[in-house]
C-alpha cells in the first residue's frame, strides 16, 4: 500500500518551453501532497506544500508564477514548470501525505521526475 | 525551528559487517515524529519507519533496528549484517505533531548519508 507514482520519469525540453509533472497516490486519498527539488549530492528541498481545492503555499524563494501548482483531486496533484530555463534542470519529487492515527501525516514519495531543460 | 543533523557524509563498509548511521536533531515541540527513508541509486524515497517521541522503545525489523534517546535527541539506525543492496543514501527527518484540522505535516530532513556496502 501507500504507492505514489510520478510521471514522467525524465523529460528533456528546450529553454523557453513549459513541461508538466504528474504526482499521484494510487492506492490511497491524500489532502496534502509535497514538491520538493533535489540537486546531485543535497538534500530535499521543499518547494511547496499542496492541499486538495485550495492554492498552493511555497516556500520561501519559490517562484510561484514559475512553478505552478494544481492539487485538482485527493489522488493528483500537477506542477508545471512555466518557460523552462537550464538552470531549472533537478531532480524533482513529489509525496503525499497519509494521515495515520496519532497526529501527523507519512509522507509517500514519487519515483522522481528528472528534468534536464537545453 | 527544527533541524537534523547527519554528521556522517559518506560511509563505506564491507558486506556483512553492521554499520550505525547517526541522526541527531533539534526542536522545541514537545511532541514530534522522526522518520527515516532510503533513496537508493534509482532516486525514490522509500519510507523506513516512524517514531512518535513518546515511544522511546527501539524497534528492530529484519536487520534494521532504530535507537531512540530522547536524553540526547538522537535516532540512530543500524543495519546488521549489511548487503550490497544497502547501498543508498539514508535520510533522517523530523516533522510536529499536528492536529487532525490541519495541513499535512511538512519534514525536515537531514544532508543525508551515502552509504556503499562492498562486496
Amino acid at each position: 500500500g501507500a504507492v505514489v507514482s510520478q510521471h514522467p520519469s525524465r523529460v528533456i525540453c528546450k529553454s523557453g518551453t513549459s513541461v508538466k509533472i504528474e504526482c499521484r497516490s494510487l492506492d490511497f486519498q491524500a489532502t496534502t501532497m509535497f514538491w520538493y527539488r533535489q540537486f546531485p549530492k543535497q538534500s530535499l528541498m521543499l518547494m511547496a506544500t499542496s492541499n486538495e481545492g485550495s492554492k498552493a503555499t511555497y516556500e520561501q524563494g519559490v517562484e510561484k508564477d514559475k512553478f505552478l501548482i494544481n492539487h485538482a483531486s485527493l489522488t493528483l496533484s500537477t506542477l508545471t514548470v512555466t518557460s523552462a530555463h537550464p538552470e531549472d534542470s533537478s531532480f524533482y519529487i513529489c509525496s503525499a501525505a497519509l494521515r495515520l492515527g496519532g497526529g501527523t501525516d507519512t509522507q509517500y514519495f514519487g519515483p522522481g521526475t528528472r528534468l534536464t531543460v537545453l | 525551528a527544527q533541524k537534523v543533523t547527519q554528521a556522517q557524509t559518506e560511509i563505506s563498509v564491507v558486506e556483512k559487517e553492521d554499520v550505525t548511521l547517526d541522526c541527531v536533531y533539534e526542536t522545541r515541540d514537545t511532541t514530534y515524529y522522526l522518520f527515516w527513508y532510503k533513496q537508493p541509486p534509482s532516486g525514490e524515497l522509500v519510507f523506513l519507519i516512524r517514531r512518535n517521541s513518546f515511544d522511546e522503545q527501539n524497534e528492530i525489523s529484519g536487520r534494521y533496528s532504530w535507537n531512540f534517546q530522547k536524553s540526547t535527541s538522537s535516532f540512530n539506525f543500524t543495519i546488521t549484517a549489511s548487503q550490497v543492496v544497502d547501498s543508498a543514501v539514508y535520510f533522517c527527518a523530523l516533522s510536529p505533531r499536528r492536529g487532525w484540522e490541519t495541513s499535512g505535516s511538512r519534514l525536515t530532513f537531514g544532508e543525508g548519508t551515502q552509504l556503499t556496502v562492498n562486496p
